[in-house]
C-alpha cells in the first residue's frame, strides 16, 4: 500500500513569492493534517481536515497561508507571500480516524531566500 | 495549553546498550501516546504507541511505559544497533484525536 505522497520534496524561492505544496494521503484515510517542522523541533499542527472540512485551523497564519482539500482526498497548502521565517519542512500526515495512528509523508523542505 | 517535554535532547550509546527517552505531558485528558522515529530527509515514522488503559507495551526491542498519575511516559530500546540512530519524538493526544502535541525530539547516536 502506498504511503502519504508529497511534492515537491524541495523548494527554493525568493521572499514575497508564492509557493504551494501538494499531499496525497493514504487511500481511505479521511483525516489529513498539515504540520510545520522547524529545524531541531517536533512537528506543529497547522491545519486538520476531516474529509473536505477544515476542523482545526487555529494555528494557520491565515494572512498568508491557505489550504484546501477538494473532494476530501488530495490537499494543497499555499503560502503567499512567503517570508524568510517560513523556511522549514512542511509535513503532511493522514489517519483513518481522528484518534488513530498518523502516517507521515516525507515532507517538503522549503527554503526562502 | 498542552505541553510535552522530552529528555534528553541528545543521547549517545554504545551498540548493544539500552537507550531510554522520557517525556512528560501537561494535559491529564491525554490518552494516546505515540512514538515516532525520524531519519534524515524523511518524515516521522510511527514505531510504537500506547493508550491510557495500559501501562506498558512491547514490540521486539522497543517498549513504552506509561505512568498516568505522574503524567510521564518513556521509550526503551534494548540491544541498540547503529540503524537505531535517528531522531525520536514522543507525542500526546487528546481522546478525540483533535490535537497531537509533539516533544522537541531526542537525537540518538548508536556507536558501533
Amino acid at each position: 500500500e502506498a504511503g502519504v505522497v508529497q511534492s515537491p520534496r524541495y523548494k527554493i524561492i525568493e521572499k514575497k513569492q508564492p509557493v504551494a505544496f501538494w499531499c496525497n494521503p493514504i487511500s481511505g484515510h479521511n483525516t489529513l493534517y498539515w504540520y510545520l517542522q522547524n529545524l531541531g523541533q517536533g512537528p506543529e499542527l497547522l491545519i486538520r481536515y476531516e474529509n473536505e472540512e477544515a476542523v482545526d485551523d487555529s494555528q494557520l497564519p491565515k494572512d498568508r497561508f491557505s489550504a484546501e482539500r477538494l473532494k476530501g482526498v488530495d490537499s494543497t497548502l499555499k503560502i503567499q507571500p512567503a517570508e524568510l521565517g517560513d523556511s522549514a519542512v512542511y509535513l503532511c500526515a493522514s489517519s483513518l480516524v481522528p484518534s488513530g495512528e498518523q502516517y507521515f509523508g516525507p515532507g517538503t523542505r522549503l527554503t526562502v531566500t | 495549553g498542552e505541553n510535552v517535554e522530552q529528555h534528553p535532547s541528545t543521547l549517545s550509546v554504545q551498540e548493544g546498550d539500552s537507550a531510554v527517552i522520557k517525556c512528560t505531558y501537561s494535559d491529564s485528558a491525554s490518552n494516546y501516546f505515540p512514538w515516532y522515529k525520524q531519519e534524515l530527509g524523511k518524515g516521522p515514522q510511527l514505531i510504537i504507541d500506547i493508550r491510557s488503559n495500559v501501562g506498558e507495551k512491547k514490540d521486539q526491542r522497543i517498549a513504552v511505559t506509561l505512568n498516568k498519575t505522574a503524567k510521564h511516559f518513556s521509550l526503551h530500546i534494548t540491544e541498540t544497533q547503529p540503524e537505531d540512530s535517528a531522531v525520536y519524538f514522543c507525542a500526546a493526544s487528546d481522546p478525540g484525536g483533535f490535537k497531537t502535541i509533539f516533544g522537541a525530539g531526542t537525537r540518538l547516536f548508536v556507536k558501533a
